[in-house]
């Protein structure tokens, strides 16, 4: 089942925040979180595995709800570089997956000057 | 480290001839693999999960006989496009499982003609 990104594209100015969100109608073992560049192959941001967790690295952090079924991703003052797709991949089940993902349709950030 | 690499990175081809595409983990092993489809602007679809050893595991839809998989070494898995047509041009990115997520290849662009 396709988690669901909102919103499905964003306009930025260099400096602004932005949130995208991943929701799921079922509970979800982890996420994972990609972006991708046009013509490009998707790159691993970060993984979030438990309930409440957060995590970031320079100014991109992300967040599990309690209760599993969203996530979000937070890009604080935004560069150029941030620009892309980025898309959520979630999975459901824990162990023997091999850590197959179901990917969001994506959310496409544009940050200009 | 966490290196996919695909080989070829373009290929056209005319209609009815067959294109083998190479995925290959260069600084770990792993022991599955994912071949994903994407059409531009849209999602990343699952075709099928490759496991080193054994038969591939193809998505719902997704014709076995027509995407041939392969996953002979702990490095390598192989897509073979048997007899191409021009709707199976796109854009096809396959991805290894390592720590807890994927590594995603840079993505191989087939244009069948």
């Amino acid at each position: 089942q396709q988690p669901v990104q909102s919103p499905q594209a964003v306009i930025l100015r260099e400096g602004e925040d932005a949130v995208i969100n991943c929701s799921s109608s079922k509970a979800l073992y982890s996420v994972h979180w990609y972006r991708q560049k046009h013509g490009e192959a998707p790159v691993f941001l970060m993984i979030l595995l438990k309930g409440g967790e957060q995590k970031g690295h320079d100014k991109i952090s992300a967040s599990f709800n309690e209760k599993k079924q969203q996530s979000s991703l937070y890009l604080t003052a935004s560069q150029l570089s941030y620009s892309g797709t980025y898309f959520c991949g979630t999975e459901r089940n824990s162990g023997g997956s091999n850590y197959k993902l179901t990917f969001g349709k994506g959310t496409l950030l544009t940050v200009n000057p | 480290g966490a290196v996919v690499s695909q080989h070829p990175s373009w290929v056209i081809c005319k209609s009815g001839t067959s294109v083998k595409i190479e995925c290959r983990s260069l600084d770990f092993q792993a022991t599955t693999m994912f071949w994903y489809r994407q059409f531009p602007k849209q999602s990343l679809m699952l075709m099928a999960t490759s496991n080193e050893g054994s038969k591939a595991t193809y998505e719902q839809g997704v014709e076995k006989d027509k995407f041939l998989i392969n996953h002979a070494s702990l490095t390598l898995s192989t897509l073979t496009v048997t007899s191409a047509h021009p709707e199976d041009s796109s854009f096809y990115i396959c991805s290894a499982s390592y720590q807890e997520t994927q590594y995603f290849g840079p993505g191989t662009r087939l244009l069948v003609l």
